[in-house]
């Protein structure tokens, strides 16, 4: 089992349309989440951390945690074709001790379609 | 207010050569950490400096060796090149108390 999956995709959707993104991780002890967005041939950019289980929102984003199922999801409102990119979701796995090393999935594909 | 920063921006190395990589951290932060991110894939945790020292390592070989300056500036440094070594290596930047990590634009190394 990977530590943190993600389906590959590429999910298509409308332009205007919520666009829903998952993760699953396997350590339950982790506690911090977070999404970045890759445009191709650029780095990542983070666009949203969540600590606790529910929701977060920031403008277009909602980040929702569910610990007890180990999942994490990224919702993108009113997508635009310039959120066509790869969403990456990372994840600190639980370790005693210094260090804040992430754990990425392979990234979903997104494709906003006009 | 100046982000990461990395050079150089592309390189191209054969077999057996070594490279060096460096990262310097975005205003206020000290701790820096370098992936490894394979065409397709997600970034993959080399490791992890903070203080001069390297705190965390992930499943790399010794090949893989880094550094830390006192001004907080980092290298990354591959010796014996592989073709698998190809890739698009990301320097990190967090401050120490912090645990999210600003990405620089990365060095995209291709080894012949």
């Amino acid at each position: 089992q990977k530590e943190v999956e993600q389906n590959s995709g590429p999910l298509s959707v409308p332009e205007g349309a919520i666009a829903s993104l998952n993760c699953t991780y396997s350590d339950r002890g982790s506690q911090s989440f977070f999404w970045y967005r890759q445009y191709s041939g650029k780095s990542p950019e983070l666009i949203m951390s969540i600590y606790s289980n529910g929701d977060k929102e920031d403008g277009r984003f909602t980040a929702q945690l569910n610990k007890a199922s180990q999942y994490v999801s990224l919702l993108i409102r009113d997508s635009q074709p310039s959120d066509s990119a790869t969403y990456l979701c990372a994840v600190k796995p639980h370790r005693t001790g210094g260090g804040n090393k992430l754990t990425f999935g392979t990234g979903t594909q997104l494709k906003v379609e006009l | 207010d100046a982000g990461v920063t990395q050079s150089p921006t592309h390189l191209i190395k054969t077999r057996g050569q070594q490279v060096t990589l460096r990262c310097s951290p975005k205003s206020g932060h000290d701790t820096v950490s370098w992936y490894q991110q394979a065409l397709g894939q997600g970034p993959q945790f080399i490791f992890q400096y903070y203080e001069e020292e390297e705190r965390q390592r992930g499943n790399f070989p010794d090949r893989f060796s880094g550094h830390q300056f006192p001004n907080y500036s980092s290298e990354l440094n591959v010796n014996a090149l592989l073709l698998g070594d190809s890739a698009l290596y990301l320097c990190a930047s967090s401050p120490q108390d912090g645990e999210t990590q600003y990405f620089g634009p990365g060095t995209r190394l291709l080894v012949l």
